[in-house]
This record gives structure tokens, C-alpha cells and sequence, in this order.
């Protein structure tokens, strides 16, 4: 069945250092999504990703999709305390949530 | 507009017993999802609800657990005789239109079986 991974698992930073965190699928991906889920809180839906090479912008967000839609990357530029959290992407037309980059921030 | 909302949030019980979990999806979205998540782990998909349909229930257990999304009242997740291996955060989502679109999650039910 298809795999959905996330590398790394775990990210500790320096705050105001820059972070990212890769996707990857073991087949072509209709869309992806992100979503961000805070520490004892519930995933929270960041941006949807739907055409190949597409890159979107949220504030210091960076959202990548790849060329052949199997992989996609989300970077963080200047991390602050308030990224503290787990970082999921999504196949959401298969319903498969990737195994996670949990960032964790050295103030 | 009130989000997605999920009763109990905290739930034990203790070998054996039944767990009923519910969800309450957005205002107008008519599409429902449920994930288990274990400690230190990712989201694992259990089932699709629309309406008085099952979509999709290929990430549920065969025994013991059951999903229901009556035309009246909330999304149903029921545990029969559960086992330590249930205690989990089972989280509810919704969506407006389907699969393809953003969900919203409910705060989750925090299940510990004793």
C-alpha cells in the first residue's frame, strides 16, 4: 500500500533558525496537504498543494510541491516559539497522513 | 460558526467495557472522518462517513469497532469490549464537500482503557 514518510521525525532548532521538513510518496500524489498540530492539541489544516512544481507562501512559510507530485517540503524561515508543534502532510485523497517532523524550538 | 466538536473528551473505561465517542461535524459539511492517533505518532485513517453512508472504512478494525453518521445527531464511533492496545486520541473531521477538501478537525477523545 502507499507510504506516506516524513523526514525528520524529530527537528530541535535555535529559535530565528530556519526549518524544513520533507514529504515523500511511494506513488503520484493527487494534491497534498499540510497541517500543523500543536503539542496536547487537535491537527490544524495549513495550505493544500495541487499543481506540479507549485510553490505557495504563507508569512514565513514555504510550501513546495514536487515535479512528478510524489514528494513536497514545507520550510520555515526565523523560527519562532509559536512553531512549536508536529507538522503532518496529507494525502487526502487516500486519507493518509504522513509520519510527522516534530520541531521542537531552543528559545 | 462552531467547529467541529467531540464528546467526551476524556473517556476511560476498563477492559471490556463499551466506548462511545461523538462527533460533531461543522455547520453545513456533510462528510466525516475519524483518525486514531497514538502517543509519539501520526494520524491513522479508520473511516468516511457521509450522511447514513459508510465511503470508506478500510482503516477500521474488523471487530469491535463500528461508525455510524445517522440523517439525525452526531457521527457515532463505537468501541465494544475494549482492550489497552484502544487507549489512543480518536479525532473527528469534517469537511464540506468531500475527500478533496481542507477538514477540520474536532479536539479530539482522549480514550484510556484501564
Amino acid at each position: 500500500g502507499q507510504q506516506v514518510m516524513q523526514i525528520p521525525q524529530y527537528q530541535h532548532v535555535q529559535e530565528g533558525e530556519d526549518f524544513t521538513t520533507y514529504c515523500n510518496s511511494s506513488t503520484t500524489l493527487s494534491n497534498i496537504q499540510w497541517y500543523k498540530q500543536r503539542p496536547g492539541g487537535h491537527p490544524v489544516f495549513l495550505i493544500q498543494l495541487v499543481k506540479s512544481g507549485e510553490v505557495k507562501k504563507q508569512k514565513r512559510l514555504t510550501f513546495q510541491f514536487g515535479e512528478a507530485k510524489k514528494n513536497s517540503s514545507l520550510h520555515i524561515t526565523a523560527t519562532q516559539t509559536t512553531d512549536v508543534g508536529t507538522y503532518f502532510c496529507a494525502d487526502n485523497e487516500k486519507l493518509t497522513f504522513g509520519t510527522g517532523t516534530r520541531l521542537t524550538i531552543i528559545p | 460558526n462552531a467547529g467541529v466538536m467531540q464528546n467526551p473528551r476524556h473517556l476511560v473505561r476498563r477492559r471490556g467495557q463499551e466506548a462511545r465517542l461523538r462527533c460533531s461535524p461543522m455547520k453545513g459539511h456533510s462528510h466525516v472522518y475519524w483518525y486514531r492517533q497514538l502517543p509519539e505518532e501520526g494520524l491513522k485513517f479508520m473511516v468516511y462517513l457521509q450522511k447514513e453512508n459508510i465511503i470508506d472504512e478500510s482503516g477500521m478494525p474488523k471487530e469491535r469497532f463500528s461508525a455510524e453518521f445517522p440523517k439525525e445527531g452526531p457521527s457515532i464511533l463505537r468501541i465494544q469490549q475494549v482492550v489497552r492496545g484502544d487507549s489512543a486520541a480518536y479525532f473527528c473531521a469534517s469537511s464540506r464537500d468531500g475527500a478533496y477538501n481542507e477538514q477540520f478537525f474536532g479536539p479530539g477523545t482522549r480514550l484510556t482503557v484501564l
